[in-house]
């Protein structure tokens, strides 16, 4: 089954703590995306990558920070200086990076509360 | 002002009516139009994309797109319960990657039994 594969699916986070988001793709694609939703705001890119060992920060990339060691993984961290990270993280990816001829594909998510 | 202007609902119609969603935007640039839907806690799915104007027809979908009003619409036919989802459109340029799309703030569609 290809797809892509977020975990955990939920996950707590203290106030002052690190924690990382898992995005698995075995789809083979080159690009792949970190979103985050909040209600009543459209999806935010935080940072994508074009290729392996390559990323761009995105519109919100502030308090967050990636890897892209494999071709296939795509891991998020959301540090303590996010102040905000009460939210929906989406991973995503896509063959190219061109909106002509190719689709994205999303992630089921990871809902990111701190308690 | 946003790049992308959705209402948020919820938009409530009983089984078996026309759903009309629609975004506005202000880029006249834009020619890249899409409509995701998105159960809760889930992640959004590709429903429908477009290029440029004009209609666009799948099933029970109809993507119609407005670029001198800059408004585009995303029409549901026959509702079912199981179309019970937030809809979020996604506008880029063309030579945009996907990584610059503009998404909606998504519209929560209920169809009631």
């Amino acid at each position: 089954d290809g797809g892509i594969t977020q975990s955990p699916k939920y996950l707590f986070r203290k106030e002052g703590q690190n924690v990382t988001l898992s995005c698995e793709q075995n789809l083979n694609h080159d690009a792949m995306y970190w979103y985050r939703q909040d209600p009543g705001q459209g999806l935010r890119l935080i940072y994508y990558s074009q290729i392996v060992n390559d990323f761009q920060k995105g519109d919100i990339a502030e308090g967050y920070s990636v890897s892209r060691e494999k071709k296939e993984s795509f891991p998020l961290t959301v540090t303590s200086a996010q102040k905000n990270p009460t939210a929906f993280y989406l991973c995503a990816s896509s063959e190219g990076q061109g909106l002509m001829n190719t689709e994205a594909f999303f992630g089921q998510g990871t809902r990111l509360t701190v308690v | 002002q946003k790049e992308v202007e959705q209402d948020p609902g919820p938009l409530s119609v009983p089984e078996g009516a026309i759903v009309s969603l629609n975004c506005t935007y202000s880029n006249s640039a834009f020619q890249y139009f899409m409509w995701y839907r998105q159960y809760s806690r889930k992640g959004p799915e590709l429903l429908m994309y477009t290029y440029s104007s004009g209609n666009k027809e799948d099933g029970r979908f109809t993507a119609q797109v407005d670029k001198s009003s800059k408004y585009i619409s995303l029409f549901i036919r026959d509702s079912q319960p199981s179309d019970s989802a937030t809809y979020l459109c996604a506008i880029g340029e063309t030579t945009d990657s996907w990584g610059k799309l503009q998404f909606g703030a998504g519209t929560q569609v209920v169809v009631t039994p």
